[in-house]
């Protein structure tokens, strides 16, 4: 699987758009990029994925660069729930029976 | 409808105890997944179950622990004479099969072995 950088932590104003990166540069054709979010002391929750088209929700939206090499997630209006650790991970479709989260980037946003 | 959910929420065990944790999925839910987090790291897969397919336990790190999903629903994780090191807070997650990505967690067993 393609190894994920992402910074440590981040703040981001309450109302803001928070926009989290991640950088996966070793990524291959068939790997998809996953987010995932973990607050605090709940099981982490899927939030959006994509392969490289950019990809909207109900939660956030996933823009990937056109070499695929990095790829952001995006909070349109940020609130105070939404701080938490954020995962990105990228996997082939067909191994994601069993993933591994890195450290992820923490979110804090504030009022 | 009803998420995962997942007892007990704590344990506190001795060195060398045996421990059960439970999970049950969201009905409906095929696949259903282990995995650990010990604190303040990421998640560690343990294994997975997928309809009556043979489990995948690849990530056990030891023949301690094991696992067994009975009439395709609730799961349990056994682990025997838990050592200090087994301490972490144990998830559950379940999942449709074609929608392994978007796996549904539990809120977790935070194990504490003294």
């Amino acid at each position: 699987d393609a190894k994920t950088t992402q910074p440590t932590s981040m703040d981001c104003a309450e109302g803001r758009a928070a926009n989290l990166p991640c950088n996966h540069s070793t990524i291959s054709g068939n790997e998809y990029v996953y987010w995932y979010r973990q607050i605090h002391s709940q099981g982490p929750q899927y939030i959006i994925h994509g392969l490289k088209n950019n990809e909207t929700n109900e939660m956030a939206s996933l823009i990937i660069t056109e070499d695929r090499k990095s790829s952001t997630l995006i909070l349109p209006h940020a609130t105070l729930r939404d701080t938490a650790v954020y995962y990105c991970i990228v996997r082939v479709a067909e191994n994601f029976n069993k993933f591994y989260f890195g450290s992820g980037t923490k979110l804090n946003v504030k009022p | 409808g009803a998420g995962v959910s997942q007892s007990p929420s704590n344990k506190v065990t001795e060195k060398g105890k045996d421990v059960e944790l439970r999970c049950d999925p969201i009905s409906g839910h095929t696949a259903l997944y282990w995995y650990r987090q010990s604190l303040g790291q990421g998640l560690e897969f343990l294994i997975y179950f997928q309809g009556n397919s043979a489990p995948d336990k690849s990530g056990l790190p030891s023949d301690r622990f094991s696992a067994e999903r009975t009439g395709g629903s609730v799961s349990t994780l056994t682990i025997q004479r838990t050592q200090q090191e087994d301490s972490a807070v144990y998830l559950c997650a379940s999942s449709l099969v074609n929608r392994a990505y978007e796996q549904y967690f539990g809120p977790g067993t935070r194990l504490t072995v003294t």
